[in-house]
């Protein structure tokens, strides 16, 4: 693995069902990002971790939950997953601390019909 | 007023203009700022950290106006290869978490 990592790349998904998003970074980094991105919104953040085994909620937290269980996996859980959750997200790390680039992942897109 | 605001464009340039870009943001307990590009359907990257003293990187400047709180972005000699979604990210203020504007939109056509 070089960088950060999400998989899968797509799906398609029914409502209804659950959906874990898996995103791995080999960088050592501490903090870790989730962002959903939508036409004319922009980048949404979902969650966030800033060491393992702490997470926080960003701007837009309801209908997904995380983990942060080691420095490297940070998967985003949507438990029963609804059509507005249609979107691409994507997953990124950096070094905690304000002056620190993030790194981001190719990104998934999900669809819910 | 939203944290972080930018003029969604699209902004559409010839090939070899100067163009520029403004992102305003409200914390004014803000110390660290970027310009992060993004290609359609692709990650956002780094394009360039925005420092107190400006920074200059080729053909991109950026600029910190901390008084009327707003960076910018200053593309010379635009390339057909700048056409792209710049982005602004500004730290909210106490914490580390970066917030995103919605981007501006750059077409430079031939």
């Amino acid at each position: 693995i070089a960088g950060i990592t999400q998989a899968p790349t797509s799906q398609i998904l029914a409502a209804g069902r659950r959906m874990t998003l898996r995103c791995t970074q080999d960088m050592r980094h501490n903090a870790m990002y989730w962002y959903r991105q939508d036409l004319g919104l922009g980048l949404r953040l979902i969650h966030y971790s800033n060491t393992a085994g702490t997470t926080g909620k960003g701007e837009v937290p309801d209908g997904y939950s995380v983990s942060r269980a080691n420095t490297d996996d940070f998967p985003l859980t949507l438990a029963s997953a609804v059509p507005s959750q249609t979107s691409v997200y994507f997953c990124a790390s950096s070094v905690l601390g304000s002056g620190n680039e993030q790194f981001f992942g190719p990104g998934t897109r999900l669809t819910v019909l | 007023r939203k944290e972080v605001e930018q003029d969604p464009g699209p902004f559409n340039v010839p090939e070899g203009a100067t163009v520029a870009f403004n992102c305003t943001y409200s914390n004014s307990a803000s110390q660290s700022f970027f310009w992060y590009r993004q290609d359609c359907r692709k990650e956002p990257k780094l394009l360039m950290s925005v420092y107190s003293s400006g920074n200059e990187d080729g053909r991109f400047t950026a600029q910190l106006n901390r008084a009327s709180q707003y960076i910018s972005l200053l593309i010379r000699d635009s390339k057909l290869s700048d056409s792209a979604t710049y982005l602004c990210v500004v730290p909210s203020g106490g914490s580390y978490i970066p917030t995103f504007g919605r981007g501006t939109s750059l077409i430079v056509h031939p």
